[in-house]
C-alpha cells in the first residue's frame, strides 16, 4: 500500500505564479485534509473533504482552492502565489473525521521568490 | 469546542533518562486521543492512540501513553530515551461525529548525548 502520496516533493515559484499541490491515497478514506506547517510550527488545516464532491474550509484557506472529483484524490490549487505561502504542505485522510488516526503524506516543500 | 494543550513547547533531555510530554484536553464529550511523531524532514506518523478500553495505551518505538479522564490529560512517556527519537511530537484529539481532530502546537524533544 502506497497510503497517501504527495506531489511533487519540492517546488520553487515566483511571485504570482500558480499551481496544484497533488494528492492522492489509496486506503478508500473518505475524509482527506490539506495542511501547513511553519517553520518551528504546528500544523494549520486550510482545507478538508468528507467525501468525493464535498469540501470546506479549515482555519487558513484563504489564497488556496481545492476540488474533490473522486475520494481518491485531492488536489490543492494555489492561485497567485505570495511570498507568505512559503511553507511545508501536508495532506492526511482517515476512515473517520473524529475517531480514527489521519495518515498523512510525507510532505510538498514550497518555497515562494 | 474541543481544544488541546501541550504544555511545553520544548523538551532537551539527556540520552537513557526518562522523559514525560505532557498534553491536557478540553471537551465536553467522550474523546479519542493521539500522538504522533514528525521526524526531520518528514511527515506526522502515528505513535499511539486511545479509542476505549484500558487506559494505558502502548505504541511503537517503546513510547506509551496514559488517559487520565479526571485531569483531561493524555501524556506521552517513555523510560529511557536515545539520540533517534528526537523529533516534534504533536497530541491531538477528536470525538464522535467530529469531522476533524484537533492537534495541539507540537513539542520539540531534544535528546543530548
Amino acid at each position: 500500500n502506497a497510503g497517501v502520496t504527495q506531489t511533487p516533493k519540492f517546488r520553487i515559484l515566483k511571485i504570482g505564479q500558480s499551481m496544484t499541490l497533488q494528492c492522492t491515497q489509496d486506503m478508500n478514506h473518505n475524509y482527506m485534509y490539506w495542511y501547513r506547517q511553519d517553520p518551528g510550527m504546528g500544523l494549520k488545516l486550510i482545507y478538508y473533504s468528507v467525501g468525493a464532491g464535498i469540501t470546506d474550509k479549515g482555519e487558513v484557506p484563504n489564497g488556496y482552492n481545492v476540488s474533490r472529483s473522486t475520494t481518491e484524490d485531492f488536489p490543492l490549487r494555489l492561485e497567485l502565489a505570495a511570498p507568505s505561502q512559503t511553507s511545508v504542505y501536508f495532506c492526511a485522510s482517515s476512515t473517520d473525521g473524529g475517531e480514527q488516526p489521519q495518515h498523512f503524506g510525507d510532505g510538498t516543500r514550497l518555497s515562494i521568490l | 469546542a474541543q481544544s488541546v494543550t501541550q504544555l511545553d513547547s520544548q523538551v532537551p533531555v539527556f540520552e537513557e533518562a526518562p522523559v514525560e510530554l505532557r498534553c491536557n484536553y478540553s471537551s465536553s464529550v467522550s474523546v479519542y486521543l493521539f500522538w504522533y511523531v514528525q521526524y526531520p524532514n518528514q511527515g506526522l506518523q502515528l505513535l499511539l492512540k486511545y479509542l476505549s478500553g484500558s487506559t494505558l495505551v502502548k505504541g511503537i518505538n517503546g513510547f506509551e501513553a496514559e488517559f487520565n479522564k479526571s485531569q483531561t490529560s493524555f501524556h506521552l512517556r517513555k523510560p529511557s530515551v536515545h539520540i533517534s527519537d528526537t523529533a516534534e511530537y504533536f497530541c491531538a484529539v477528536g470525538h464522535s461525529g467530529a469531522q476533524k481532530l484537533v492537534f495541539g502546537q507540537g513539542t520539540r524533544l531534544t535528546i543530548n548525548p
